[in-house]
Formats: structure tokens, sequence, C-alpha cells
């Protein structure tokens, strides 16, 4: 069975300090991951998927399949990225039987 | 674009009452989602269509829950009887086919079964 964790449920940090949420994963064959933001007040939207390799609002996302993990990172946190983040994971790439993670929500202080 | 529509957006019922959920995604996209996002959790799969057939219901509890999605369009989401456990956001969501391309979701229903 497919499992997300996100171990942290909030995640406060200073302006400017360097964030990373962390997932990790249980899959046994070759998942495709994502990282979903919701902003207060806003939709579920999409911030990046794996097979992207992109920088989205200066968050990067590196999978590492020897850890199972897929940790969301940015080197200096903005206000405006306090928001709820969810990690998912598809088996079969796409949006097939996308498994979320529990959330974490960032808090990033002024 | 127009996103995905939800509607109501807010649902207070009593246990064993029915309940009806409605979602038109945007135009064009054949693939449509119905999440249910419990308090604390993230959103779990009910069920996906492609076009106007199901691909995967394999969590929807099909005792209470059904949903269709007439013509390929619009869909609509039931719970017939509610019970408590039914409290959570009820998310929809549609993307232009299932694979690689982006999901995008409406506001939600937050249904209360009291």
């Amino acid at each position: 069975a497919q499992r997300v964790t996100q171990p942290e449920k909030l995640l406060s940090v200073f302006k400017g300090a360097p964030v990373e949420l962390k997932c990790n994963y249980s899959y046994s064959g070759s998942p495709e991951l994502f990282w979903y933001v919701q902003y207060s007040r806003q939709r579920l939207q999409l911030l990046l998927r794996h097979i992207s390799r992109e920088s989205i609002k200066g968050f990067t996302a590196d999978l590492n399949k020897g850890e199972t993990s897929f940790h969301l990172k940015k080197p200096f946190a903005q206000e405006e990225d306090s928001a709820m983040y969810y990690c998912a994971l598809s088996p079969s790439g796409g949006y097939q039987k996308v498994t979320f993670g529990t959330g974490t929500k960032l808090q990033v202080i002024p | 674009e127009a996103g995905v529509a939800q509607s109501p957006r807010y649902k207070i019922i009593e246990k064993r009452q029915s309940v009806a959920f409605w979602c038109n995604p945007i135009s064009g996209h054949a693939t449509l989602y119905w999440y249910q996002q419990i308090l604390g959790q993230g959103p779990k799969l009910l069920i996906q269509f492609q076009n106007n057939g199901v691909v995967d219901d394999s969590q929807l509890p099909k005792d209470r829950f059904s949903a269709e999605r007439l013509k390929g369009v619009d869909s609509t989401l039931k719970i017939q009887p509610a019970k408590l456990e039914d409290s959570a956001v009820y998310l929809c969501a549609s993307s232009l086919d299932p694979k690689y391309t982006e999901a995008f979701f409406g506001q939600g229903t937050r249904l209360t079964v009291v």
C-alpha cells in the first residue's frame, strides 16, 4: 500500500530563514511525487512535481529514492509562503490514485 | 479561464438525512475527481471519472455514497444516509487527462453532519 508521511503539523520559521518541509513515502514501485499548496481562503493548487525538476516560487524538491523522501526546500522564506503544504504520491504517473499526506502548516514570522 | 465550480459551499444536515453536491469542471477537462478531506487529514480520493466512465471508485463507501457524471461534464456526489463521520470538506477537481497534466481544484463543500 502507498503511504505519504509529513511528520510536522506546524513549521514556524522567521522571514529570510531557510525552509524545509519533510515528506517521506512508502511505495514499492516508481512513484510520481507532488507538492500541493493551499493559501488562506484559496483553493488547493499544484506547487511542483518531481518530474518537472523546476523551481516554483523559489521552492525546489528532490526525489531521494534511497531515503524515500521528497522534501520541499526554499533558501529564504517569505511571508507570502505561509500556507498549508501537502505532499502527494501517484503510483502510475499523472493523477491516478493520488495519496496525500496530512499536510504541514508553514508559518513565516515577520 | 473559469475554475472548477462547486455548490453549495456549506451544508449542515442531521444524521440519516441525504445530501448532494454538485461540480462543474473546467471546460474541456475529461477527468473529474471527488475527494473527501476530513479535518486534520489530507484529501482522500473517493472517485475518478474519465469522461462519463468511472476509472476508480475503490475508496468510495458504496453503501451510502454515489456519484455520477452525466454527459461527461457536470458531476454530482450524493450521500444517503449521512453519518456523523461524513463531516468533511468535499473537493472536486478536474484535469485535461489523468496523466501528466495538472489537476485543478474547486473551493470545496464543507459538510457538517449533526
